[in-house]
């Protein structure tokens, strides 16, 4: 099955600096979603983007839905020690709304 | 996450067994998904069911088996033909079927003895 492109595959930052991450795929796709996961935990929902060029917040956070809808970035600003975790992309494609396609992940380390 | 009960937490299997992953929501969700996740790798879809009585197979079906008899309950079976059953299985539910953001279980991490 496919899998969205989702880079840096991981990220070493010091306390207080800011991330930046970002999925990219060849299909459109009709929503993106960020998830977080911790170690022996489900994903968890950060953000649900539905509409292109869409920019939403949830506290440090800041996720958008690219305008050609084949792309999304997160970004952490600020970030402390209990961001640690992996993050990963999810979305719809317009070709099977009812399937979630998922990026490989990028694996988060804050050093303090 | 709240409202989605995965058990249990960790499970070992014998070599030729089969064994089943519960999946219980409380939350009258309409669709269900059965995810298998190995170290390193994002998620992969084994199966799904978007309304009791029926569900579909996902990317990764070979080697299991579901049922959906309730609508709170979606069991996985792993049997003895999944030839590479060790890997860490998530459920999650979303409210109805097209463009719904899925909720996950903690996790059944399986294991062979």
């Amino acid at each position: 099955g496919q899998q969205l492109n989702q880079s840096p595959q991981s990220m070493f930052i010091q306390e207080g600096e800011d991330v930046s991450m970002n999925c990219t795929s060849s299909s459109i796709f009709n929503t993106w979603l960020w998830y977080k996961q911790e170690p022996g935990e489900g994903p968890v929902l950060l953000i649900a983007l539905y509409k292109a060029g869409e920019l939403t917040s949830n506290g440090r956070l800041t996720a958008q839905f690219g305008i050609t809808r084949k792309d999304s970035f997160l970004n952490i600003s600020a970030s402390i020690p209990s961001d640690v975790g992996i993050y990963f992309c999810a979305g719809h494609p317009v070709y099977n709304t009812d399937k979630l396609i998922f990026g490989t992940g990028t694996r988060l380390q804050v050093f303090p | 996450d709240g409202g989605i009960t995965q058990s249990p937490k960790y499970l070992f299997r014998k070599e030729g067994q089969n064994v089943t992953l519960s999946c219980e929501q409380n939350l009258n969700h309409d669709a269900m998904y059965w995810y298998r996740q190995d170290p390193g790798q994002g998620l992969r879809l084994i199966y799904y069911s978007q309304i009791v009585n029926d569900f579909q197979k996902g990317d990764i079906a070979e080697g299991y088996s579901v049922s959906r008899e309730k609508k709170e309950s979606f069991p996985l079976t792993v049997t003895s033909a999944q030839k590479n059953p060790t890997a860490f299985y998530l459920c999650a539910i979303a409210p109805g079927a097209g463009n719904q953001p899925q909720h996950f279980g903690d996790g059944t991490r399986l294991s062979i003895l």
